[in-house]
């Protein structure tokens, strides 16, 4: 099975733009997260998707959002971009079903810089 | 809420030396336990898992046990390589899929 995969791997902005992440899961698995890596906070919860629908979501501000395609793809969107966005932004997906037993498989991971 | 503390790091050793990080957790219920590694420039790999207490998960050398007493799930390898230089996050999964709750990540680098 193909792994996680994120696009773009690297990416540079400006304060103010705003930038897309896309993520595509791995086949069958029907919930994907997205994480925000910084040397200074570690890895943070953005939110997650489950079947189209948004059922957690991490202590981000409002620019932060996301969505989910009937094929569990994701996107997520940062808006109004600020200099502390610069980050590893993370996605993960998982089979999805309710269980304890709640293995994440990580994708390579989006670079985002804002200048 | 859940959290997970981890060793501070850095942690430097020698080729063949035994390597401890230590890991304690609060949570509600019984979640699962995870270690991820994560290589320069890469996303996080599973590294092994236990979902109940008393379970030992192992993979490549690396072992961690469960312990709901002491809530903790502290990794060892007896004889690390340089190859295992990484970042080390232990992580807790909430009772509903799609989130997980990681500590600040060890840095380990092996010397030859």
């Amino acid at each position: 099975k193909a792994g996680v995969t994120q696009t773009p791997r690297y990416l540079i902005k400006t304060r103010g733009q705003q930038v897309t992440l896309s993520c595509s899961p791995i086949s069958g698995h029907r919930s994907v997260s997205w994480y925000q890596q910084t040397p200074g906070q570690g890895l943070q919860f953005l939110f997650e998707y489950f079947s189209e629908t948004q059922r957690n979501k991490g202590n981000f501000p409002g620019r932060f959002s996301g969505r989910q395609f009937s094929n569990s793809r994701s996107e997520m969107n940062v808006s109004t971009l600020e200099l502390g966005d610069s980050a590893l932004y993370l996605c993960a997906s998982s089979p999805g079903r309710k269980s304890s037993y709640n293995e994440q498989f990580f994708g390579p991971g989006t670079r985002l810089t804002v200048l | 809420g859940n959290s997970v503390t981890q060793m501070e790091g850095p942690v430097t050793l020698s080729e063949e030396a035994f390597l401890t990080i230590n890991c304690t957790y609060t949570a509600t219920g019984y979640p699962s336990l995870f270690w991820y590694v994560q290589y320069p420039g890469e996303g996080l790999q599973l590294l092994l898992k236990a979902t109940k207490a008393d379970d030992k998960g192992s993979n490549k050398g690396f072992e961690a046990t469960y312990r709901k007493e002491t809530t903790s799930f502290h990794l060892e390898k007896g004889s690390v390589q340089v190859s295992d230089s990484a970042v080390y996050f232990c992580a807790l999964g909430d009772t509903n899929a799609g989130k997980s709750t990681f500590g600040d990540g060890t840095t380990l680098t092996v010397k030859p």
